[in-house]
């Protein structure tokens, strides 16, 4: 079983709609979990980390269901500069795993 | 950004040479990672360092080959590069091991013909 899986979309949406990605992770001691966003043909980047509280970024929520071992970032208010690649990453001992990621295009 | 090199950013080579490549941080990050990303994978963990000569195997290290003489410099060595080890490679560096996140360099995309 693989310690991260994603489904992979991709999702496509109109601009201005709201999504919601999830992603569910097989540890249950993961101790932390991050999104990350990533472009094609580029680097991973650190969208936000995820807090058992759930947090917020402007457009951007993360929540954090330890009971049922997942975590999902929602996107209000789509931009066509969010078209990308989304990763959830989740810290197992002293070892980061990578869903495959989700991939994203935001349609004007 | 987090001040991450990669180098080369691209290389083509044959089957059976030896390859290196470089990860250099200016942060002075304790830890530092080598990814590979291939289609349908995700970023799978190579070998990572936890400080000057103190490095670990991960998931995906056959075949691969790791050194961290300096603090800022992480080097990735493929002894003999074989055509399943074409892929993009990625560094990372983190202040833990656990609950801050990595940043990543720009990759390296490695083509073995």
């Amino acid at each position: 079983r693989k310690e991260v899986e994603q489904d992979p979309g991709p999702f496509n949406v109109p601009e201005g709609a709201t999504v919601a990605f999830n992603c569910t992770y097989s540890n249950s001691a993961s101790q932390s979990f991050f999104w990350y966003r990533q472009d094609c043909r580029k680097e991973p980047k650190l969208l936000m980390s995820v807090y058992s509280s759930g947090n917020e970024d402007g457009r951007f929520t993360a929540q954090l269901n330890r009971a049922s071992q997942y975590i999902s970032l929602l996107i209000r208010d789509s931009k066509l500069s969010d078209s990308a690649t989304y990763l959830c990453v989740v810290n197992t001992g002293n070892q980061f795993y990578f869903g495959t990621g989700t991939s994203l295009t935001v349609i004007p | 950004d987090a001040g991450i090199t990669q180098s080369p950013r691209h290389k083509v080579t044959e089957t059976g040479t030896p390859v290196t490549l470089r990860c250099h941080q200016t942060e002075n990050h304790r830890y530092m990672y080598w990814y590979r990303q291939d289609p349908g994978h995700g970023l799978r963990l190579i070998h990572y360092s936890y400080g000057v000569k103190d490095t670990d195997k991960g998931e995906v290290s056959d075949g691969y080959s790791v050194s961290r003489s300096k603090t800022e410099d992480f080097l990735l060595t493929l002894e003999s590069a074989t055509s399943s080890q074409t892929s993009v490679y990625f560094c990372a560096i983190s202040t833990s091991y656990s609950n801050q996140p990595q940043h990543f360099g720009d990759g390296t995309r490695l083509s073995i013909l």
